[in-house]
């Protein structure tokens, strides 16, 4: 079972950049990893995912080294409405299908 | 297109008693997800369906908690006899993709209160 470790919490103000990292020193050969983001009274939401090098998308980017132990996901110019709980996972197989494990997450909190 | 549908949105019941939820994923969408989330916590899988066989309920307590999926479609969790601990959201997920990377489309949840 590959298991993610990721920041309790973050701050940022609005318009900066943030990046959140995520270890994942077990990931296995045929692991994605998969990011998703939770405002309260809601489920999870798919933002971006990937298996190695760069990734990008009209809402993040996520960058994954070489040897995959870890991995960034930027959010560029946060606003208020980013405020919320970014999930790592990384993909664990159950037979055929995937399995996806979350962590306690990261919660960022944007400001004026 | 539509998104995953679970009803009721909440429900509040007393120790002891039954509950059941239910889950409408999303058309053609062939793995289905069951996490209960209690407040201040990340989503804990309970049970991931595969159509409709049952491909994980390691982390579901079978002493209560049952689940079926009906003709690889809708679903159902349920709590028989539930306890205070239970309280939590309960979150039924799909995908589409059995595998390689996977993108899961999440339902509003289910919050339920145990007095």
């Amino acid at each position: 079972l590959a298991k993610t470790t990721q920041p309790i919490s973050m701050d940022s103000y609005e318009g900066q950049e943030v990046n959140i990292t995520c270890s994942h020193n077990n990931i296995a050969t045929n692991d994605y990893i998969t990011w998703y983001q939770q405002f309260p009274s809601q489920g999870p939401r798919f933002i971006i995912q990937g298996y190695k090098t760069k990734v990008t998308n009209e809402v993040a980017s996520l960058f994954i080294p070489a040897d995959r132990k870890s991995s960034t996901l930027s959010l560029p110019r946060v606003s208020l409405s980013d405020t919320a709980v970014y999930y790592c996972l990384v993909g664990d197989w159950v037979g055929t299908a995937s399995k996806l494990t979350f962590g306690t997450g990261t919660r960022l909190q944007v400001t004026l | 297109e539509a998104g995953v549908a679970q009803s009721p949105r909440y429900k509040i019941i007393e120790k002891r008693q039954s509950v059941a939820f239910w889950c409408n994923p999303i058309s053609g969408h062939a793995t289905l997800y069951w996490y209960q989330q209690i407040l201040g916590q990340g989503p804990k899988l309970l049970i991931q369906f595969q159509n409709n066989g049952v491909v994980d309920d390691s982390q579901l307590p079978k002493d209560r908690f049952s689940a079926e999926r009906l003709k690889g479609v809708d679903s159902t969790l349920k709590i028989q006899p539930a306890k205070l601990e239970d309280s939590a959201v309960y979150l039924c997920a799909s995908s589409a993709q059995s595998s390689g990377g996977t993108e899961a489309f999440f339902g509003q949840g289910t919050r339920l209160t145990v007095v």
